[in-house]
């Protein structure tokens, strides 16, 4: 089993649409979740953490249900330039800081 | 200010051959990264120091040797190439501290031909 799984994708998506990804992770001690976005051929930025009672940023709405392991994001009224692969990631703690990331999932809105 | 900057952004080089990639950040974090992403566009991670001690080392070929000289530098160093070293390497940086993201570098192209 993958440490992070994601949709596999693509979405094609009309703009205005409201879209969700899914993502799972297998170890129940990862201490921080995190929703990146990779443009194509750019590096990967920081869309929204994830935090234990859910968050929004504008038309972004992240959630996090630890007992099932289990991350989400929502995005409401797309945007053609919501286009992009978004990437689940996980944090590991015990010291070792690492970030593990999804294989992605990618997004295109078209008008 | 680019706050975590690689160096080059593309190289292309022969089989064999012994190449590196510089990284630096200016954030003040006390990890840093390096990241290899393929042709399937999967990321994932090779090294990671911290306060310039290595902590993590997946699985990667000892070709591949990271050097820290200090908090804000990482660099990597391959040797003897190989075609399968083809890919879009990233460095990245972070603090330590639970909920803090890590910053990315642009990346660099590697092409062996």
């Amino acid at each position: 089993r993958k440490e992070v799984e994601q949709d596999p994708g693509p979405f094609n998506v009309p703009e205005g649409a409201t879209v969700a990804f899914n993502c799972t992770y297998s170890n129940s001690a990862s201490q921080s979740f995190f929703w990146y976005r990779q443009d194509c051929r750019k590096e990967p930025k920081l869309l929204m953490s994830v935090y234990s009672s859910g968050n929004e940023d504008g038309r972004f709405t992240a959630q996090l249900n630890r007992a099932s392991q289990y991350i989400s994001l929502l995005i409401r009224d797309s945007k053609l330039s919501d286009s992009a692969t978004y990437l689940c990631v996980v944090k590991e703690g015990g010291g070792y800081n690492k970030l593990i990331f999804g294989a992605g999932t990618r997004l295109a809105v078209h008008p | 200010d680019t706050a975590v900057s690689q160096t080059p952004k593309y190289l292309v080089t022969q089989m064999g051959n012994d190449k590196s990639i510089k990284c630096e950040q200016n954030l003040g974090h006390d990890t840093m990264y390096w990241y290899k992403q393929d042709s399937k566009k999967f990321l994932k991670i090779m090294f990671s120091y911290n306060n310039k001690e290595l902590i993590i080392n997946e699985t990667v070929p000892n070709r591949f040797s990271p050097k820290s000289p200090d908090k804000a530098h990482l660099n990597l160093h391959i040797n003897s190439l190989e075609l399968g070293d083809s890919a879009v390497y990233f460095c990245a940086s972070s603090q330590v501290a639970r909920d803090t993201e890590a910053f990315f570098g642009q990346g660099t192209r590697l092409t062996v031909v």
